[in-house]
């Protein structure tokens, strides 16, 4: 059974750029959802997809966005870099809304 | 709107010593709690999640949970601490949907000394 996998592991961003990032979900997993952690907060819940629809979404602007695809596994994409946005980006995988298991996530810098 | 607290943001223990990491949150029905560890560079780990029923939860690694409704509180137990237990701990609380949007502590990092 293979676990979250994210990728890629790490990114360095330009200001006004955009970025996509990557989300394997377990085997046997249909809901993935996306957090960002700055340094030094704990993560905030940016949205969640169950059997390939937004099923949820923090505050957080409309340029972040996301998709799950008929396998499950999911992109988040992120428009209009801010230097703010600079943060490490966990994705979780679940079964029916179930218990979450978190990928290493993606550490994003945007200089 | 669901939110939670740690009051200590740092915690410094002995090996084989005692801990205890508080938590408080706010909700405003039956909430779901769970307490997670992170490594440095590393994803979230549950060690242990409390639904319903008995209000002492045990999770992996020796650690336990206490739900106490009067008090708002899940504090994070381990009656001896090892040096591998040195992380980033963290408190969260669902909302209805249990998984289905967890809010986050801003965590108590934890250092062992020998």
């Amino acid at each position: 059974e293979t676990g979250v996998t994210q990728s890629p592991t790490h990114l360095i961003k330009t200001r006004g750029q955009q970025v996509t990032l990557r989300c394997s979900s377990q085997s046997g997993h249909n809901t993935v959802s996306w957090y960002q952690q700055a340094l030094g907060q704990g993560p905030q819940f940016i949205f969640q997809y169950y059997r390939e629809e937004e099923n949820g979404r923090g505050n957080f602007p409309p340029r972040f966005s996301g998709l799950q695809f008929p396998n499950y596994s999911s992109e988040l994409n992120v428009n209009a870099l801010e230097l703010d946005d600079s943060a490490l980006y966990l994705c979780a995988s679940s079964k029916d809304r179930a218990e979450a298991f978190f990928g290493q996530g993606t550490r994003l810098t945007v200089v | 709107a669901q939110s939670v607290t740690q009051p200590d943001i740092h915690i410094t223990v002995s090996e084989g010593a005692s801990l205890e990491l508080r938590c408080n949150y706010s909700y405003g029905a039956t909430p779901y709690l769970f307490w997670y560890v992170q490594s440095p560079g590393q994803g979230l780990q549950l060690l242990l999640k409390y639904f319903s029923g008995d209000t002492l939860v045990q999770g992996i690694k020796g650690f336990e949970a206490e739900f106490k409704r009067s008090q708002s509180s899940f504090n994070l137990r381990k009656p001896s601490v090892h040096w591998s237990d040195a992380a980033e701990y963290f408190c969260a609380v669902g909302d209805s949907g249990g998984y289905q949007k967890v809010t986050f502590g801003t965590g108590t990092k934890l250092q062992v000394i020998p």
